[in-house]
């Protein structure tokens, strides 16, 4: 069966720049959530969607970023405009319906923003 | 709230070594749900177990086993003749469990993570 997709594993771009990262979660799951991972402070939850409906952004630095669901098989990042303390690996990790059930994560996108 | 504490940043031992990777929580619920995950050097999150706080069984996977203690806010994890391929950072991760409004329970909290380092 095929995991969580994203793309692209790799991103550089310059500061300023608008950054789109791409998810396909797991054929089936009905929640999906975007991390960023960076060295200082490890794994953070950005935004969690429930059934295509965003249901938990209180993790999204500012308004400079933005999530969206458009159907149950697509989500985007998008960083607007881009900074280099955006740089990280992002994740995007999809569950099934019932509470607490395991997270599978995607292989990340290592974002480096110069 | 919630929070869980990794204090091993690093362990380094060597290949066929016993290793225990130690994982410490707080959480005000009596309901909740404790993970495990591990990301080699290739950088993706792989899921280890799941374990709920009514069930302090200790859990044996091949050379993985876990054990977990509510009395001492525990789930350790430990890894027995430990091989190079074991290398990685292992993650201890909670979630709430009651239902609530708002989902929180779909939430996970990680710790900062350990990074095992096995010599061959």
């Amino acid at each position: 069966d095929a995991g969580v997709i994203q793309s692209p594993r790799h991103e550089v771009t310059e500061m300023g720049q608008e950054v789109t990262l791409r998810c396909k979660p797991i054929s089936g799951h009905d929640y999906l959530f975007w991390y960023r991972q960076t060295m200082m402070r490890g794994l953070e939850l950005l935004i969690y969607f429930n059934n295509n409906v965003p249901i938990d952004d209180s993790g999204m630095p500012e308004d400079r970023f933005s999530a969206k669901m458009p159907n149950a098989s697509f989500s985007t990042l998008k960083i607007q405009p881009s900074e280099p303390r955006d740089s990280a690996v992002y994740f995007c990790a999809s569950s099934l319906r019932r509470p607490n059930q395991p997270q599978h994560f995607g292989d990340g996108t290592r974002l480096s923003i110069l | 709230a919630q929070k869980v504490t990794q204090a091993q940043t690093e362990i380094s031992v060597v290949e066929k070594e016993d290793v225990t990777l130690d994982c410490v929580y707080e959480t005000r619920d009596t309901t909740y749900y404790l993970f495990w995950y591990k990301q080699p050097p290739s950088g993706e999150l792989v899921f280890l177990i799941r374990r709920n706080s009514f069930d302090e069984q200790n859990e044996i996977s091949g050379r993985y086993s876990w054990n977990f203690q509510k009395s001492t806010s525990s789930f350790n994890f430990t890894i027995t003749a430990s091989q190079v391929v074991d290398s990685a950072v292992y993650f201890c991760a909670l979630s709430e469990g009651a239902a609530r409004s708002g989902g929180s329970n779909y939430k996970l909290t990680f710790g900062k993570g350990t990074l095992l380092t096995v010599n061959p």
